[in-house]
């Protein structure tokens, strides 16, 4: 089955800092990816969306310029948090949409998440 | 305009007897539906999917689903859980005639007792 890779699956860095979270798709070519936060009491909240080759589009509320994505290939895209405040610390979730599927299908691989905590 | 419910927030059911987690859902065109579960600590496994055709619909680990149009309803049913079921379950529908992105429901965590 379709896989992605999400890393690092845990990071700890300092207030201030930038952190980079890859997400791959190790055995297809995803068009779109979704960068998802999901928060302590379960709820999935989606960030953005990006697909390859152009600017990725931020849901309402997420600020483009504190997390950065980039969709650079078919297979990459990378978010990264910029100058992280304890408040940024969560778990994040990739996913891609496989490009060989149809719009209709529609089927969603993700990421095993990265836990990222802000000290 | 799409949304998606899962009223609750927790279920509890004993190993080898029957469980269900709800879902509904509300959409303007023609509805897409999946069900997606997360371990502790992991990302969301794809279990099962509804576009068109039966309304029972099978995914993995012998877990189903049952379309109903009426109730406009997608509930995740299994004959018979194990302790290893437990997790947080999430279902997702998108709007045949609107955007291609899923909206997720708030999640539901089955705790399987042995």
């Amino acid at each position: 089955g379709a896989v992605v890779s999400q890393h690092p699956s845990r990071v700890i860095c300092k207030s201030g800092t930038s952190v980079k979270i890859e997400c791959r798709s190790l055995d297809f070519q995803a068009t779109t990816m979704f960068w998802y936060r999901q928060f302590p009491k379960k709820s999935l909240m989606l960030m953005a969306t990006s697909n390859e080759g152009s600017k990725a589009t931020y849901e309402q509320g997420v600020e483009k310029d504190k997390f950065l994505i980039n969709h650079a290939s078919l297979t990459l895209s990378t978010l990264t948090v910029t100058s992280a405040h304890p408040e940024d610390s969560s778990f994040y979730i990739c996913s891609a949409r496989d490009k060989a599927s149809g719009l209709w299908e529609n089927i969603q691989y993700f990421g095993a998440g990265t836990r990222l905590s802000v000290l | 305009a799409q949304s998606v419910a899962q009223p609750e927030d927790q279920v509890n059911v004993a190993e080898g007897n029957p469980l269900t987690v709800k879902c509904t859902y509300s959409v303007s065109g023609n509805p897409y539906l999946f069900w997606y579960v997360q371990y502790p600590n992991r990302g969301l496994q794809f279990l099962l999917k509804y576009i068109t055709g039966d309304n029972l619909v099978k995914g993995s680990y012998g877990f189903e689903a049952e379309f109903n149009k009426s109730q406009t309803s997608f509930h995740l049913k299994k004959p018979s859980a194990l302790v290893s079921d437990s997790a947080l379950y999430f279902c997702a529908v998108r709007d045949g005639g609107g955007s291609y992105i899923p909206t997720f429901g708030r999640g539901t965590s089955l705790i399987v007792h042995p």
